[in-house]
């Protein structure tokens, strides 16, 4: 099945720089690439997703982008706030639409 | 409003006494799925189910059931709760085509206790 690494486990940034989470799967054949940012307390929400035929797809300050052949994808956050602090998931769907997670990468936005 | 309802939100069971936490949207997806959630662990895919009477396994099945006897509607079964079983759940859903997964929607959580 599908396997999904994802580094770093925390990150911390200064307000106003950049913050980079990087994620690897293993199934060739996933063709999805979801991002989500889940708050404290909070459900997980859907930020920007990547399909496979597409090598990069950006929305204001995120943008996210997919290496096929080296099967890994990232998420690029500019100009950090405060209010991206939050545990952030990678996730690829495989061709059985069975939707695997990373273990999530920590941010905190340091003021 | 389009949402994903879980019921009850928390929810705390002596072991081996059967629960059941519901699910239901109201956004006509075809595509439903349970996870648990652990710390250090992410969110991990315990079944889904692509339409009505149809439901596969995801990594983590062992000791839970599902039923899709309506398509809005995706009830988690836990016959005999395990302490192991302590976590986080979400119910999610969305449309999906040969595209992927569209508008996936999680549910508010459902925080799991067992004594």
């Amino acid at each position: 099945g599908e396997n999904v690494e994802q580094h770093p486990s925390t990150l911390s940034v200064q307000e106003g720089d950049s913050a980079v989470i990087k994620c690897t799967y293993s199934d060739s054949a996933s063709n999805y690439f979801p991002w989500y940012k889940q708050e404290l307390g909070k459900r997980p929400q859907l930020i920007i997703d990547i399909r496979s035929n597409v090598g990069e797809k950006k929305d204001q300050r995120i943008a996210v982008t997919l290496n096929k052949t080296a099967k890994h994808f990232s998420l690029h956050i500019t100009e950090t706030q405060p209010e991206d602090s939050a545990v952030y998931f990678c996730a690829a769907l495989g061709p059985s639409l069975k939707l695997s997670f990373g273990a999530g990468t920590t941010v905190t936005v340091r003021a | 409003e389009a949402q994903v309802t879980q019921n009850p939100r928390y929810l705390i069971t002596v072991t081996g006494k059967k629960l059941t936490v519901t699910c239901s949207q109201n956004m006509n997806h075809e595509y439903m799925s349970w996870y648990r959630q652990d710390p250090g662990l992410g969110l991990r895919q315990i079944y889904y189910s692509m339409n009505v009477e149809v439901t596969d396994k995801g990594d983590v099945p062992e000791g839970y059931k599902v039923s899709r006897k309506e398509k809005r509607n995706f009830p988690l079964i836990l016959e005999s709760p395990s302490p192991n079983q302590i976590s986080l759940y979400f119910c999610a859903s969305s449309t999906y085509s040969d595209r992927g997964l569209d508008g996936y929607t999680f549910g508010s959580g459902t925080r799991l206790t067992v004594v």
